[in-house]
């Protein structure tokens, strides 16, 4: 079955910039989405469609994808940052299921 | 302000079956596609089912194949999970979220199983 490969975890000081990968074979061919969960709270979308960030969603979260990894990039980490991220893909076959990264731990300290 | 709330979760016995809904409002639900997604307690986030707008199309995760169903009423502006066969790995968080980029989702509802 179709897999994304995150890092469990990152780790960066307030103020750096921190940068969470997502590799999957698909990925050339399908969009990735990231998604920011926080303790205790329901998923919030930070990145569609590669790069595009959804309104309301601080400039500092910025994504990129070439070829078989997709990344999101938080330019200027702030303690408020601190969460589990997911990426989210469908497979390139033609039944269109979706499939989550393992998810990262961004730690801001 | 779209909104996403689920309901259905609780507690049922191995083999059991629980039907969860969720009910949509702030925006035109017949537009979308909806989706179901868990997350088993202390783990990461697993799709778990897709329909689209018109519920022509339907996917499964594999792990739920032939157990779980998938439905929306639209004119009720509500997206259904039907449950059978239910397995202790199933406890998670269901929840449900909106369109192709699962966006927004709502706060979730807790099934256990356990004996």
């Amino acid at each position: 079955s179709y897999e994304l490969t995150q890092p469990p975890s990152v780790s960066v000081s307030p103020g750096q910039t921190a940068r969470i990968t997502c590799s999957g074979d698909a990925l050339p061919k399908k969009y990735a989405y990231w998604y920011q969960q926080k303790s205790g709270q329901a998923p919030v979308l930070v990145i569609y469609e590669d790069s595009k960030r959804p309104s309301g969603i601080p400039e500092r979260f910025s994504g990129s994808s070439s070829g078989t990894m997709a990344t999101l990039t938080i330019s200027g980490a702030q303690v408020e940052d601190e969460a589990d991220y997911y990426c989210y893909s469908t497979d390139s076959s033609g039944n269109h299921r979706g499939v989550f990264g393992g998810g990262t731990k961004l730690t801001v300290l | 302000e779209v909104q996403l709330v689920e309901s259905g979760g609780g507690l049922v016995k191995p083999g059991g079956s629980l039907r969860l809904s969720c009910a949509a409002s702030g925006f035109t639900f017949s537009s979308y596609s909806m989706n179901w997604v868990r997350q088993a307690p202390g783990k990461g986030l697993e799709w778990v089912s897709s329909i689209s707008s018109s519920s022509s199309y339907i996917y499964y995760a594999d792990s739920v194949k032939g157990r779980f169903t998938i439905s929306r009423d639209n004119a009720k502006n509500s997206l259904y999970l039907q449950m059978n066969s239910l397995r202790a790995e199933d406890t998670a968080v269901y929840y449900c979220a909106r369109g192709l980029e699962l966006d927004p989702w709502g706060q979730g509802t807790l099934v256990t199983v356990s004996s």
